[in-house]
């Protein structure tokens, strides 16, 4: 069975400073998707980037972007120019190319600080 | 204009009781999901159901029953509600295409039992 490990049950990062977020997985998988998830306070689940295994090419969304190491199995997410309003839970999560399931890490609490 | 709605957003109830949440996708997606966040966090896939079909079935007790009617819409019903059901029941639903683009939430239904 795919599992995803976050290693860092809480970060904390200055405003305007970059953190980076650790997930690695585990899979026997070739073909398979990456994830990271935002819960604010609010509770709501917010898709902030993905990844296709296939692409050698990191992903990158505005502030946000993600070291993929394929033979590692590690995906990380970098958050530059930390903002208040990144402060939230961060979600790694995995589905295999032939899977519905969307498997999650346990997640990272990410404080930000002025 | 909400993409994924759930209502209720929050329910306290005693033990014994049988309750249901609703959930209902308004994106045209052909997947819908239930998943449970513990007081952990840990998000755990229930169920799935794929054009009216269940797809996923999980170790879950059998009090708990989804329903279908269409595949816009994915009902969670929970029979003698028990202590340790307290926790946020979130919907999800996806779109099976090549190109994967995770799944849209709703916000999340807080069930308290007490």
């Amino acid at each position: 069975a795919q599992t995803v490990t976050q290693s860092q049950p809480e970060m904390s990062v200055q405003e305007a400073e970059t953190v980076t977020l650790s997930c690695t997985y585990d899979t026997s998988e070739s073909d398979y998707y990456l994830f990271w998830y935002k819960q604010p306070p609010s509770r709501q689940m917010i898709l902030v980037i993905r990844q296709e295994a296939y692409k050698q090419q990191n992903a990158t969304e505005n502030r946000f972007s993600v070291n993929f190491q394929k033979a590692a199995k590690s995906f990380s997410l970098k958050i530059s120019d930390s903002q208040l309003g990144d402060a939230a839970m961060y979600f790694c999560a995995y589905r295999g190319g032939s899977n519905y399931k969307l498997t999650f890490g346990k997640g990272t609490l990410l404080t930000v600080n002025p | 204009d909400t993409a994924v709605s759930q209502t209720p957003k929050y329910l306290v109830t005693q033990m014994g009781n049988d309750k249901s949440i609703k959930c209902e996708q308004n994106l045209g997606h052909d997947t819908m999901y239930w998943y449970k966040q513990d007081s952990k966090k840990f998000l755990k896939i229930m169920f799935s159901y794929n054009n009216k079909e269940l797809i996923i079935n999980e170790t879950v007790p059998n009090r708990f029953s989804p329903k279908s009617p269409d595949k816009a819409h994915l009902n969670l019903h929970i029979n003698s509600l028990e202590l340790g059901d307290s926790a946020v029941y979130f919907c999800a639903s996806s779109q099976e295409t090549v190109y994967n683009y995770g799944y849209t939430f709703g916000s999340g239904t807080r069930l308290t039992v007490v």
